[in-house]
């Protein structure tokens, strides 16, 4: 079955970067863009970016960009997001998620990424 | 960027009501890219419903979309204890960026 499943949480101090890996599995990687879309505590669901593996080409939504860098590697089925000068308000639960015709229907557990000093 | 707004905020019902949530969007959405999914605490969203009115698989009856344009909805017939939930409307068809609504929370009265 469709399956992504996401690194573990991360603590990382202000002015840090990190990254958080998506490994796919039980489908054609390379035939669907992996999309990037965070969410605050509390708070609604927010679009970062994607990847379109087969090509490699990207695409960021304007808030995030010059600080976010989605990447992936074919052979291992996984894609990754890199956040960088992280501050106190990028503290939030990220998501990949697989876009088909169908919208995101198939998403990571999440992954929780702490900024704290 | 297309901004999608959904109204109510917080709706307050009891399991066998009908609830009917909105979405309305700043500029036109092609009804092929608007989908809605459902959010439990400690989850991530699930697809409920996408091309504006098809249910994703293993979606019950129950559930149910419409609209077109600027105008979305989506319905519940008939409430049961699970789907008391936030659920939010996403277009993406206008890439990028890819927008959600803010949501709208189903809490039990």
């Amino acid at each position: 079955q469709v399956q992504l499943v996401q690194s573990g949480a991360e603590v990382k101090k202000p002015g840090a970067s990190v990254k958080v890996s998506c490994k796919a599995s039980g489908y054609n990687f390379n035939g669907y863009p992996t999309h990037w879309v965070r969410q605050a505590p509390g708070q609604s669901l927010e679009y970062m970016g994607w990847i379109n593996a087969a090509s490699g080409n990207t695409g960021y939504s304007q808030k995030f960009q010059g600080r976010v860098t989605i990447t992936s590697d074919t052979s291992a089925s996984t894609a990754y997001m890199e956040l960088t000068s992280l501050i106190s308000e990028d503290t939030a639960v990220y998501y990949c998620a697989r876009l088909s015709f169908r919208g995101f229907d198939s998403w990571g557990q999440g992954t929780l990424v702490t900024v704290s000093s | 960027e297309i901004v999608l707004t959904q109204s109510p905020g917080t709706l307050s019902l009891s399991p066998g009501e009908r609830a009917t949530l909105s979405c309305r969007a700043s500029q036109s959405v092609s009804s092929s890219y608007l989908a809605w999914y459902q959010q439990k605490p400690g989850q991530p969203p699930r697809l409920l419903m996408y091309g504006a009115s098809t249910r994703a698989t293993g979606i019950p009856d129950r559930f149910s979309g419409s609209g077109s344009g600027t105008d979305f909805t989506l319905t519940i017939s008939r409430l049961e204890s699970e789907d008391f939930a936030v659920y939010y409307c996403q277009q993406y068809g206008s890439s990028p960026p890819i927008t959600f609504g803010q949501g709208t929370r189903l809490e039990i009265k």
